[in-house]
């Protein structure tokens, strides 16, 4: 079992529509971050969480520690929001690094 | 712009030549990374570097070896090229403390034929 599962793999919205992905990991973390991957693109860093909430624009990331267990939302889903957004951790059995989920692949259609 | 500098965007090399991928940073960050990304891997830990003089392997250091040449640069060289590492590197870093997050470098798409 991986250590970092998110859900859906693959996600198709209509533009407006509000968007909820999923992400569980199975060890003690000290830190959460969620990725933004456009195709054939660069990554960028959207949040980094250690508990909370947090909010960037129609972007809001949640965590329960108790139940490790992080979502990310997408508010009014737009065209640009079309992305693989992965879910990686720090701490737990790779110490500083990060451990990566597998990514889900949004596609927001006008 | 503050941020990440991958060269090259893109290479392709014939087995067993070599090549080095040059990352740096201008964000005074302690911690540096190498990344490949597969399609069904997700991104896999090469090598990384936690400060200036020290580097460690990751998860899938064969093949390749690294320099951290000062604060600001992270090298990676792929000495003898082979199809295997047909991949995107992803150069990374990250300073220290709690509650800094990651930077990452555009990408180099590299083909080995």
């Amino acid at each position: 079992k991986n250590e970092v599962e998110q859900s859906p793999q693959n996600l198709t919205a209509q533009e407006g529509e509000f968007i909820t992905i999923n992400c569980s990991y199975s060890v003690g973390i000290s830190a959460l971050h969620w990725l933004q991957q456009h195709p054939g693109g660069g990554i960028v860093s959207l949040f980094m969480l250690s508990s909370g909430k947090k909010k960037h624009g129609r972007l809001i990331a949640t965590i329960n520690i108790q139940e490790k267990h992080s979502s990310l939302h997408i508010t009014a889903s737009h065209p640009r929001d079309s992305a693989v957004y992965i879910c990686a951790v720090r701490g737990g059995t790779a110490g500083n690094k990060l451990t990566f989920g597998g990514g889900t692949r949004v596609l927001v259609k006008p | 712009n503050a941020g990440v500098t991958q060269t090259p965007k893109f290479q392709v090399l014939k087995t067993g030549q070599s090549m080095t991928l040059q990352c740096a940073q201008d964000m005074n960050h302690n911690s540096m990374y190498w990344y490949r990304q597969d399609p069904g891997m997700g991104l896999r830990l090469i090598y990384y570097s936690a400060s200036e003089g020290t580097t460690d392997k990751g998860e899938v250091p064969n093949g390749y070896n690294v320099s951290r040449l000062n604060k600001r640069e992270f090298s990676l060289r792929l000495e003898s090229a082979a199809p295997s590492q047909t991949s995107v590197y992803f150069c990374a870093s990250r300073g220290t403390g709690g509650n800094y997050g990651y930077t990452f470098g555009s990408g180099t798409r590299l083909t080995v034929v």
